[in-house]
């Protein structure tokens, strides 16, 4: 199975909400990375997190990250319909391992 | 526009091809990686570069063979492809292998007839 796994699946939401999507993964890190794949192209790196720290904010973009529990979260904050994109997380774990992904649509 | 540039963007080949799909890059980064990427899945790697050496292989089968000309260029080469080896290809480099961030190209769309 993937390092890491993202939940939920899918995801709709209305330009303007906040949009949280979750990723579990099963061995120790150094860090974890998430990125967004638009429809047909390559994936674009968002944040990386380091597995010293436990939030770590870009722009509209909040990344939680809590080793014990093995889980990172991210908040995408007012939402838009850009941001309408597939996103997943990718740990090092040794290589470069990316879990299922979010699809998020976002409204207008 | 990405700074990963990946040809051609799409390619058609029937399974006794042999054909090639390249990747360059110009930001001094020395790790270089494919993945293959299926409809709604997501990447899976493949090769990994680190300073034009290849450093993982993930099992894949010999009818793929990559190549490193030098620290800009990254080469898969294709041949005997069956029909479920149509997928996105992905080219991605990083400043050094692991722990890095990631930068992808658009990757090329391949069908195997």
């Amino acid at each position: 199975s993937q390092q890491g796994e993202e939940d939920p699946q899918a995801l709709s939401i209305q330009e303007g909400e906040n949009a949280t999507m979750n990723c579990s993964y099963k061995t120790s890190i150094n860090n974890l990375q998430w990125y967004r794949q638009n429809s047909g192209r390559g994936l674009v790196h968002l944040i990386l997190i380091r597995s010293n720290e436990r939030e770590k904010h870009s722009g509209r973009l909040r990344v939680t990250l809590d080793t014990s529990k093995k889980s990172s979260s991210l908040l995408i904050t007012a939402s838009r319909a850009a941001d309408t994109a597939s996103y997943f997380c990718a740990t090092d774990a040794g290589k470069s391992t990316f879990g299922d992904g979010t699809t998020l649509t976002v409204k207008p | 526009d990405t700074e990963v540039t990946q040809t051609p963007k799409h390619l058609v080949m029937g399974m006794t091809n042999k054909k090639s799909l390249k990747c360059e890059q110009h930001m001094g980064h020395r790790a270089m990686y494919w993945y293959k990427q299926k409809a709604k899945k997501p990447p899976e790697l493949m090769f990994v570069y680190s300073y034009e050496k290849l450093s993982i292989n993930e099992s894949v089968p010999s009818r793929f063979s990559p190549e490193c000309p030098n620290s800009s260029l990254l080469n898969l080469h294709l041949h005997a492809l069956q029909p479920e080896d149509s997928a996105l290809y992905l080219c991605a480099s990083s400043l050094r292998q692991l722990y890095q961030p990631q930068h992808f190209g658009d990757g090329t769309r391949l069908s195997i007839l």
